[in-house]
C-alpha cells in the first residue's frame, strides 16, 4: 500500500519555540494532506487541510497564525508549531488520500506515523 | 452538527467474536471507514462501506445501514494482538473534499486470554 512519512516522530521542546513537522508521500503524488492532532485516549481532531500550492484551510478553532502549514510540493506538507506553549502538547498525524484507480469514491487515506511533541 | 458515537471500552475474550458498533449523524453521508490504531501509532485502514450491508475481509467484517446511520465491525477469531482502539469515521463531504474524515472518539478493545 501506498506510504506516508513523517517525521519526526517526537520531539521535546521548551515553551516559545517552534517545531515543524513534515509529512511526505513517499509513492504517490498527494494533492490533498490533512493534519489531525489527537490528546491522550481521544480521537484524532482534523486541523487543516494542506492542498498543494494554496492556502491550506483550517477548522473553526485552530489559529492558522500558530499553526502553519506548507505544501510547496505533491510530496510534501509541513505543519510548524509556532511559539509551542505546554498546552500544545499533543500527538500530531498527518494524512493523504490516495485515489484508488477503479473507484474513484473510495478514497484511502493513508497516514503517516505521527510526531508525539511535548512542551516544556 | 457532526457526531459520531461508539462505546468508549470493550473487553473480550481470545477466540471469541466481538462487535463494535457506531452511530452517526453527519450533514451528508460520502462513506464509512473502520480504522485500528494501537498506542502511540497511527491509524492503520479496515474497512470501508458506502453501500448498504456486509463487507468481508479475513477476520473482519464491517456492516452499513445509511437509513440508520449505523454501522458496526466484527471481529471473528479474537487475538491478543487484536488489542487496540477502534476508530469510526465518516467522509462527510462530496468530491470536492474527498479525504476529509471525522472520527469517533475510539473503542478501546481488550482482548483477554
Amino acid at each position: 500500500g501506498a506510504v506516508v512519512s513523517q517525521h519526526p516522530s517526537w520531539v521535546i521542546c521548551k515553551s516559545g519555540t517552534s517545531v515543524k513537522i513534515e509529512c511526505r508521500s513517499l509513492d504517490f503524488q498527494a494533492t490533498t494532506m490533512f493534519w489531525y492532532r489527537q490528546f491522550p485516549k481521544q480521537s484524532l481532531m482534523l486541523m487543516a487541510t494542506s492542498n498543494e500550492g494554496s492556502k491550506a484551510t483550517y477548522e473553526q478553532g485552530v489559529e492558522k497564525d500558530k499553526f502553519l502549514i506548507n505544501h510547496a510540493s505533491l510530496t510534501l506538507s509541513t505543519l510548524t508549531v509556532t511559539s509551542a506553549h505546554p498546552e500544545d502538547s499533543s500527538f500530531y498525524i498527518c494524512s493523504a488520500s490516495h485515489r484508488q484507480e477503479k473507484a474513484s469514491t473510495n478514497e484511502k487515506l493513508f497516514f503517516g506515523s505521527g510526531t508525539q511533541l511535548s512542551v516544556l | 452538527g457532526q457526531n459520531i458515537d461508539q462505546p468508549t471500552e470493550m473487553t473480550a475474550t481470545e477466540g471469541a467474536i466481538v462487535q463494535i458498533n457506531c452511530t452517526y449523524q453527519t450533514s451528508g453521508f460520502n462513506g464509512l471507514f473502520w480504522y485500528q490504531q494501537h498506542a502511540g501509532e497511527a491509524p492503520t485502514f479496515l474497512s470501508y462501506n458506502v453501500l448498504d450491508g456486509l463487507e468481508e475481509k479475513g477476520r473482519f467484517s464491517s456492516f452499513l445501514s445509511r437509513s440508520k446511520g449505523y454501522s458496526y465491525l466484527l471481529l471473528k477469531e479474537l487475538q491478543m494482538k487484536d488489542s487496540a482502539s477502534y476508530l469510526c469515521a465518516v467522509r462527510a463531504h462530496g468530491s470536492s473534499n474527498t479525504g476529509k474524515l471525522i472520527f469517533g472518539q475510539g473503542t478501546t478493545l481488550q482482548v483477554k486470554p
